[in-house]
């Protein structure tokens, strides 16, 4: 069954990029009609979704992060990719990538990755 | 401040019915019936439990239903088990210049 998985490090300075990776597995992430997801956690706090890319490199962003993200696809190693750039101690959260369906709905998860912003 | 209000708790005991609120504008909840909800478990992921405001996806619990009046939707848990205790998130598209918000959260707990 399709499975999302993400991978990058888990401590990044405050003013760098932070990058992420998910790559997924029993299934192809050029299956149309999916794009692909990146969606975050603070701390004791709520989920806010960051952006999606379809695997034609198109992409849509939170408005509120949109400075700063890019999210990349590399359909040749079925993988999805996060920069956030600049990032401060708030950028701190789990981080998710999720497959983003037609209704705008995330229906697979990957289980997340801590990432914290500190020096 | 998160886009769409959702009640920080509820509970409920087993065996009862509990609802949970989601109020949005006329700009996401309202305009769309594209309302997601999510249950999170301490340390886990999100599990997709309702999609397109009250469809079910394969393996959720028929205790599990969504409905949308106006500017709120709603998800309510009927038959409350213990298993239900998480927090439950909803989420709504929110037109082409915001795309996805999500709800602030709520966090059940099964008395």
């Amino acid at each position: 069954q399709l499975q999302l998985q993400e991978s990058g490090p888990g401590l990044v300075k405050p003013s760098e990029t932070l990058s992420l990776t998910c790559t997924v597995s029993g299934g192809s992430i050029s299956s149309s009609s999916y794009y692909w997801g990146w969606i975050r956690q603070p701390p004791g706090k709520g989920l806010e979704w960051i952006g999606s890319i379809y695997y034609s490199g198109s992409t849509y962003y939170n408005p509120s992060l949109k400075s700063r993200v890019t999210i990349s696809v590399d359909t040749s190693k079925n993988q999805f990719s996060l920069k956030l750039s600049s990032v401060t101690a708030a950028d701190t959260a789990v981080y998710y990538c999720a497959r983003h369906c037609p209704g705008d709905y995330m229906d697979v998860w990957g289980k997340g990755t801590t990432v914290t912003v500190s020096s | 401040q998160s886009a769409l209000t959702q009640p920080a708790s509820v509970s409920g005991s087993p065996g009862q019915s509990i609802t949970i609120s989601c109020t949005g504008t006329s700009s996401d909840v309202g305009s769309y019936n594209l309302v997601s909800w999510y249950q999170q478990h301490p340390g886990k992921a999100p599990k997709l439990m309702i999609y397109e405001g009250s469809k079910r996806p394969s393996g959720v619990s028929n205790r599990f239903s969504g409905s949308k009046s106006g500017n709120t939707a709603s998800l309510t848990i009927s038959g409350l088990q213990a298993e239900d205790e998480a927090d439950y998130y909803c989420c709504s598209y929110a037109g082409s210049s915001t795309y996805v918000v999500f709800g602030g959260g709520t966090k059940l707990t099964v008395l």
